[in-house]
């Protein structure tokens, strides 16, 4: 069981937009601005998407928006994209005793 | 541009050893936090352990702490996994990663990775 808790499937229709939330405690998500969110498809390695809850990197589309409430972080894809279609992970540092937490993926599915 | 690859994986058998390690280029490697998370077959993501820079700060999970060890040589601009006493749970791909500069804090946000290597512990 993943220490941060997702949905395991979500789905949208291109150009739609979807959110996919990502449960932890005080102990982690609540306590820290050190969320992030990782893309990942079939056979390749993770992407970070999102960092510190709300930063997109250089070069990741602005469709994709983060943000926190409590011990609940949120990934927001708007204008849905075929290439969107991956698995996602949302990550929190979680102290000097545990460090890092995954939550268990989620799988977008763009009709 | 920054690239880290991964080596060292393969078939070992329950109760055996192997020793992973990424070769990094791109960026001053010295000067960041590394680390090695890891993906079991059809699973999600964990988090294993991290390295500072400069070596001074190392930490495990503990699934791994006491079996796994994690290290580097910043002359090489490598890191490494000795992974013992493995067990069938070990079975992953395991990615190296970078995270934060060394000047700051750990902060679990990991901006390159690698293509992974898979291990299998399987008698």
């Amino acid at each position: 069981q993943s220490a941060l808790t997702q949905p395991a499937s979500v789905s949208g229709s291109p150009g739609q937009s979807i959110t996919i939330s990502c449960t932890g405690t005080s102990s982690d998500v609540g306590s820290y601005n050190r969320v992030s969110w990782y893309q990942q498809h079939p056979g390749k390695a993770p992407k970070v998407m999102i960092y510190e809850v709300s930063k997109r990197p250089s070069g990741v589309s602005n469709r994709f928006s983060g943000s926190k409430s409590g011990n609940t972080a949120s990934l927001t894809i708007s204008g849905l994209q075929a290439e969107d279609e991956a698995d996602y992970y949302c990550c929190s540092y979680a102290g000097s005793s545990t460090f890092v937490v995954f939550g268990g993926g989620t799988k977008l599915t763009v009709l | 541009q920054v690239q880290l690859v991964e080596s060292g994986g393969g078939l070992v058998k329950p109760g055996g050893s192997l020793r992973l390690s990424c070769a990094a280029s791109g960026f001053t490697f010295s000067d960041y936090y590394m680390n090695w998370i890891r993906q079991a077959p059809g699973k999600g993501l964990e988090w294993v352990s991290y390295i500072r820079g400069s070596s001074s700060n190392i930490h495990y999970a503990d699934s791994v702490k006491g079996r796994f060890t994690i290290s580097r040589d910043n002359a090489k601009n490598s890191l490494y996994l000795q992974m013992n006493s493995l067990s069938a749970e070990d079975t992953a791909v395991y990615y190296c990663a970078r995270a934060g500069h060394d000047s700051g804090g750990y902060e679990a946000h990991f901006d390159y990775w690698g293509q992974g290597t898979l291990v299998t512990v399987s008698s």
